[in-house]
Formats: structure tokens, C-alpha cells, sequence
């Protein structure tokens, strides 16, 4: 069974860091793409990051500011956030690639906040 | 970046009622689209994807259709558990982008 399983959220000052963490598991992590999604309170879906073996994209509003990693002997993704502002509050989901997002994780909540 | 605009933003149906959104893509994108639903404080579920193949799992009452610009997610029968909101995804490029979402309310 694919398990997505996020953790590393929590409340963090303007200015903060924080790093996202995605334990993979049930399936060949290393042979998938994944992604980092997140949903601010009340809002849409917005699309964060992907990485794959060859590439890596970011959306414009976390360029230079977030990266993206990956450990394929531990089956784990990550996001490291920098330079954090309100906007960045959101559930961050973790979802693996398939072109299309066919699993998610159960999301972490960030607040940024003083 | 590729712009997705959805319509309408919300409906208001009935249980059995046919409904039908739709995905505007500001440039072609093939058949690279999915949608997806998502219920009150739950995690996005993919019910389509290449524009019209179903999800395993997904019921046969959803649908959808369209290639290049235009898309159509279509549920046949609405149900009581179909109360959501839906959101297409274009993965013809990064940035992948979403639309901004299709609440479907009880009338």
C-alpha cells in the first residue's frame, strides 16, 4: 500500500525556516517523481516544487527561498523553507507523480506568524 | 506559466442532478489534465486523469473529456458524498498549475 506520511509543520516567525519532511513507502521511491503541494486556509490547491531524477522545478513564489530534496536510501522527500512569510501558511501536502498526482499525504500545517 | 480557469466557481445541485464543470487552459495542452476532489479537511483525491481515464476506484458516474484547451469533468448522478470541491491540474509543463477550484453545494 502507498503511504505518504508528512511531518516538520508547525508555527514559525516571520523571517523562520523550516524543513518538510515526506516518509515514502509501498512503492520504488526512487523511480517516481513527487511534489510538494500546498493549500493556504480556505483557499485553493497551489502547486509548490517537483523533483525528479533529472530535474527540479519551483513555483515563482517560493523560488529562491525553498528547496527541494530528496534521500532515496531513506524513501524520504523534503522541503526546505527559508525566509518564510504569512503567505507561506498552508497545509503542505506531499503527493507522488505519475505525470498526474495519483497518492497524497495527509499534509502538514505551517503557520507563519509573529 | 500556463493560466487554468475554471467555471463556474460554485453550483448549487441535487442528488441525482447531472453536473458538469469545465477547464479553460490559456494555451494547449493536449489531454495533460486531471481533476481532482476534495471534501471538507480531507486530502485532494484523483478522479481522472489524461483528461478522460478514470482513477481506479473512482465510480463509473464520474467522467470527463476535452483535449487541448477545453476540458469537462461530468458526474452523471450526483450523489450525497459527490458534495465537494473539484480542481483540475494541467501536467503538460511546470509550472504545473491548478485551477482554482469548483465548489459543489446541496440546493
Amino acid at each position: 500500500e502507498v503511504q505518504l506520511v508528512e511531518s516538520g509543520g508547525g508555527l514559525v516567525k516571520p523571517g523562520g525556516s523550516l524543513r518538510l519532511s515526506c516518509a515514502a513507502s509501498g512503492f520504488t521511491f526512487s523511480s517516481y517523481s513527487m511534489n510538494w503541494v500546498r493549500q493556504a486556509p480556505g483557499k485553493g490547491l497551489e502547486w509548490v516544487s517537483s523533483i525528479s531524477s533529472s530535474y527540479i522545478y519551483y513555483a515563482d513564489s517560493v523560488k529562491g527561498r525553498f528547496t527541494i530534496s530528496r534521500d532515496t536510501a531513506k524513501n524520504s522527500l523534503y522541503l526546505q523553507m527559508n525566509s518564510l512569510r504569512a503567505e507561506d501558511t498552508a497545509v503542505y501536502y506531499c503527493a507522488r507523480e505519475m505525470s498526474y498526482l495519483d497518492y497524497w499525504g495527509q499534509g502538514t500545517l505551517v503557520t507563519v506568524s509573529s | 506559466a500556463i493560466q487554468m480557469t475554471q467555471s463556474p466557481s460554485s453550483l448549487s445541485a441535487s442528488v441525482g442532478d447531472r453536473v458538469t464543470i469545465t477547464c479553460r487552459a490559456s494555451q494547449g495542452i493536449r489531454n495533460d489534465l486531471g481533476w481532482y476532489q476534495q471534501k471538507p479537511g480531507k486530502v485532494p483525491k484523483l478522479l481522472i486523469y489524461a483528461a478522460s481515464s478514470l482513477q481506479s476506484g473512482v465510480p463509473s458516474r464520474f467522467s470527463g473529456s476535452g483535449s487541448g484547451t477545453d476540458f469537462t469533468l461530468s458526474i452523471s448522478s450526483l450523489q450525497p458524498e459527490d458534495f465537494a470541491t473539484y480542481y483540475c491540474l494541467q501536467d503538460y509543463n511546470y509550472p504545473r498549475t491548478f485551477g482554482q477550484g469548483t465548489k459543489v453545494e446541496i440546493k
